[in-house]
């Protein structure tokens, strides 16, 4: 128990298909990240939000939405994803963002793109 | 952007010790992280470096050189448990955090 809590743990959804990640983190902290995990590949930063605020979007393509309502929520609303979108996406959230602390990871979001 | 290395994969018997190398080069230096992460499951922190040196928690001890651009993590007494990949990760003069693709370690009987 990291004290970040994602879900859903798996999701399959189709190429036409809406659909969301959420989660949630109760240390009090005031950052937030969505990181995606693909096979034999190094982390990739999506999105930063520090204090509800986004301070990175890394390249990421529209289909993939972030919203942070509180600091305490994240989200990632997807829609028409494509097969290679196909990963683990993790959540994580820091004290601050632009300070030493490590980070925090929920265990993933498992997603499968038919 | 970063350029972070690390071997894709090691083996070593259990109640051996196992040293896994990073490399980076990165636009200013904030401190140098290492997680653990099993099959399934979060990375996890083990260790952090900002300073020169050798940092040591238990049977793990991870080693930092900035002039060098060079980071070790070792795993002591092997335990079985300790199968998993070891993510290294930088975080630059932006405060930015970059990983490195991960070393998994297998730990045989």
């Amino acid at each position: 128990e990291t004290g970040v809590t994602q879900t859903p743990r798996h999701l399959v959804m189709g190429m036409t298909n809406k659909k969301s990640l959420k989660c949630e983190q109760h240390l009090g902290h005031n950052a937030m990240y969505w990181y995606k995990q693909s096979a034999k590949k190094p982390l990739e930063l999506m999105f930063v939000y520090n204090f509800k605020e986004q301070t990175e979007n890394n390249s990421v393509p529209s289909r993939f939405s972030p919203e942070c309502p509180n600091s305490s929520h994240l989200f990632l609303h997807l829609h028409t994803l494509q097969p290679e979108d196909s990963a683990l996406y993790l959540c994580a959230s820091s004290q601050d963002y632009d300070s030493t602390g490590e980070l925090f990871f929920g265990e993933g979001s498992r997603l499968t793109v038919l | 952007g970063q350029n972070i290395d690390q071997p894709t994969e090691m083996t070593a018997t259990e109640g051996a010790i196992v040293q896994i190398n990073c490399t980076y080069q990165t636009s200013g230096f904030n401190g140098l992280f290492w997680y653990q992460q099993h099959a399934g499951e979060a990375p996890t922190f083990l260790s952090y470096n900002v300073l020169d040196g050798l940092e040591e928690k238990g049977r793990f001890s991870s080693f930092l050189s900035r002039s060098k651009g060079y980071s070790y993590l070792l795993l002591k007494e092997l335990q079985m448990k300790d199968s998993a990949s070891y993510l290294c990760a930088v975080r630059d003069g932006d405060y930015k955090l970059s990983f490195g693709a991960g070393t998994t370690v297998t730990v045989r009987a």
